[in-house]
């Protein structure tokens, strides 16, 4: 079974500009998590869908958003790009939402805003 | 809020050897999960234990193990008879009820051959 998969891998943004992350889960899953890793504030949770609804948010501005599609694939979008949005983009999936569900992590997506 | 704080950014152990990561957390809820996750250098973390919180018993996966201690907030790793592939950053967790995640600061675990 493929694992969780995200693309691009890498990516390279000017301020001011959007960009936007795409997370495929393992099949079957239904439940993705975004996470943003950066080496000053860890890891800290975005925001996670299950079945195209938000289920929860964390503590970060409207300029993050995301969305969950039918087949569950997520996209996540961050708007206007700041310097201190550098950093490693997490994807995890679960089967479904709810804190004993293991959640399986992607490989990231490393995005370097100029 | 809820809090997780490992308070050993760099642990190093001998191979063959066992150390222990320490992990303490802050929160009101009784019942919730904790989780051990590692991330080797190539980035993707990987769910190495986790304890439900109303589970008095330790868990236990192979050659890791964690001492919980509720009362007290603690959540530690110990990893037996260290192996070099067990080398990489260690990240505990908290899950809450409604499901948000709290992840610490990490510690970097160095295996010496």
């Amino acid at each position: 079974k493929a694992g969780v998969t995200q693309t691009p891998r890498y990516l390279i943004k000017t301020r001011g500009q959007q960009v936007t992350l795409s997370c495929s889960p393992i099949s079957g899953h239904r439940s993705v998590s975004w996470y943003q890793q950066t080496p000053g504030q860890g890891l800290q949770f975005l925001f996670e869908y299950f079945s195209e609804t938000q289920r929860n948010k964390g503590n970060f501005p409207g300029r993050f958003s995301g969305r969950q599609f039918s087949n569950s694939r997520s996209e996540m979008n961050v708007s206007t790009l700041e310097l201190g949005d550098s950093a490693l983009y997490l994807c995890a999936s679960s089967l479904t939402s709810g804190p004993n569900n293991e959640q399986f992590f992607g490989p990231g997506t490393r995005l370097t805003v100029l | 809020a809820q809090t997780v704080t490992q308070s050993q950014p760099e642990m190093s152990v001998q191979e063959a050897e066992t150390v222990t990561l320490s992990c303490t957390y802050d929160t009101s809820e009784s019942d919730y999960y904790l989780f051990w996750y590692k991330q080797p250098p190539s980035r993707q973390m990987i769910l190495v234990i986790r304890q439900e919180a109303y589970k008095q018993q330790n868990a236990t996966e192979n050659r890791f193990s964690v001492n919980f201690q509720k009362a007290a907030k603690s959540f530690s790793l110990k990893i037996s008879d260290s192996q070099l592939g067990d080398a990489a950053m260690y990240f505990c967790a908290y899950r809450s009820p409604g499901n948000q995640f709290y992840f610490g600061t990490g510690t970097s675990l160095t295996v010496i051959p």
